[in-house]
């Protein structure tokens, strides 16, 4: 079947470090990926996207990294904050008639500790 | 801007019954997609709705139905509610067809009993 990082991890880090989140996904097909952030009783939220086109991209406090080969994603935040508790969604759409489907992973649970 | 509305936020059912989950996107959006979040299971992708039409649908059985009307707010029926079918279900949006980026609703919360 399809899948996209299917264990769920937990990351804890310290208020301030850098978090790396991984991701692996499976369908050598998709040429487009996002990461998602949701919060406790929300919906996701994007965060960062990246082609296939692309190994780095970077926004605010955030950089995705795309590894084709090895067929990995990551998602790097800098100097994490409490606010940034979450679960973490890396999600790949294969491109089929236009991007109408995202296949999503398990997640990753980030706890940040004061 | 508004963003992705879905009601009602929690919804408890028995089994046997249907369940109508609504979802309005973002203004302007022409894409509806439905989302369901089980526990243990990530989000698997349900239904997918442009113009009107129903475009694509995940593994899902036909119980699983939905449309969308023509001010592209769409609704999602569950029928013959089973318990597994306990789960947050989640609507998104995209610009239209060809546009990838998805942004959630808050997601209606599930509880078949």
């Amino acid at each position: 079947g399809e899948s996209v990082g299917l264990h769920l991890p937990t990351l804890s880090v310290q208020e301030g470090d850098n978090s790396i989140i991984n991701c692996a996904y499976s369908n050598s097909a998709s040429d487009y990926f996002i990461w998602y952030k949701q919060e406790s009783g929300k919906g996701p939220q994007f965060i960062i996207d990246i082609r296939s086109n692309m190994d780095k991209r970077q926004g605010q406090r955030v950089t995705v990294l795309l590894n084709k080969t090895v067929k990995h994603l990551s998602l790097q935040i800098a100097a994490t904050q409490p606010g940034d508790s979450a679960v973490y969604f890396c999600a790949e759409s294969p491109f089929s008639g236009g991007y109408n489907k995202l296949i999503f992973g398990a997640g990753t649970r980030l706890a940040v500790h004061p | 801007e508004a963003g992705v509305t879905q009601s009602p936020t929690h919804l408890i059912k028995t089994r046997g019954q249907q369940a109508t989950l609504r979802c309005s996107p973002i203004s302007g959006h022409t894409s509806v997609y439905w989302y369901q979040q089980a526990l243990g299971l990530g989000l698997q992708f349900l239904l997918w709705y442009d113009e009107g039409e129903e475009r694509n649908r995940g593994n899902f059985p036909p119980r699983f139905s939905g449309r969308q009307f023509p001010n592209y707010s769409s609704e999602l029926n569950v029928n013959a509610l089973e318990l597994e079918d306990s789960a947050l279900y989640l609507c998104a949006s995209s610009r239209d067809r060809g546009t990838e980026t998805q942004y959630f609703g808050p997601g209606t919360r599930l509880l078949v009993l």
